[in-house]
């Protein structure tokens, strides 16, 4: 079965530098969430979109922006990277007609030098 | 406010012996539903099971048991006779139900269990 396909793998940028994650829900889901890990963290939410509005805000700083696509594919955008930004990030996604279920995605590995 | 509290921050058990990881969560919500993940070493986030306030009945699947009681807002997941390849962080979490589909998954802080061989 498809799953949650998270672009690029692995990251690394430096300080000042912008960032951009990629992140394909499995389809025909219409719920996109982001999350992020920090090292020896739990993941922490930082955005969701359903619908391609945005459903819900948590922690993400004023420095990451999001949005999803009219084909359902939500990119993180993240600018004056700070090298506490080195982390994990998730996407995860989910129906409605399925239920409240996250399917997880890979994840993005992160590195700001 | 939700909240999930994992009070065992490691545990470390010898191959075959059962474990039982705690998970205790607070939640406003008459409809929410609670899962546990597990994270291997390689990083992924592997969901094991979703169960929602409305159905108490406890689940077992193969090795792993879950165990949930509203009366003390808990889900434990038991291994029983455990293995290396069960070493990992396991993390319990809660999301909203009902009209609050799309909000956020609260996580706990997560439990590391080690498996000896």
């Amino acid at each position: 079965a498809a799953g949650v396909i998270q672009s690029p793998r692995h990251l690394i940028k430096e300080k000042r530098e912008t960032a951009t994650l990629k992140c394909y829900p499995i389809p025909r889901h219409d719920t996109v969430y982001w999350y992020q890990q920090g090292p020896g963290q739990d993941p922490q939410f930082l955005i969701s979109f359903y619908e391609k509005m945005q459903s819900d805000k948590g922690s993400i700083p004023d420095r990451f922006s999001a949005q999803q696509f009219s084909d359902y594919h939500s990119e993180l955008n993240m600018s004056s990277l700070e090298l506490g930004d080195s982390a994990l990030y998730f996407c995860a996604s989910s129906s409605r007609m399925t239920g409240y279920e996250q399917y997880f995605g890979p994840g993005t590995r992160l590195t700001v030098t | 406010a939700q909240k999930v509290t994992q009070a065992q921050t490691e545990i470390s058990v010898v191959e075959k012996e059962d474990v039982t990881l705690d998970c205790v969560y607070e939640t406003r919500d008459t409809t929410y539903y609670l899962f546990w993940y597990k994270q291997p070493p390689s990083g992924e986030l592997v969901f094991l099971i979703r169960r929602n306030s409305f159905d108490e009945q406890n689940e077992i699947s193969g090795r792993y048991s879950w165990n949930f009681q509203k009366s003390t807002s808990s889900f434990n997941f038991t291994i029983t006779a455990s293995q290396v390849v069960d070493s990992a962080v396991y993390f319990c979490a809660l999301s909203r139900g009902g009209d609050n589909y799309g909000q956020n998954f609260v996580f706990g802080p997560g439990t590391r269990l080690s498996v000896l061989p």
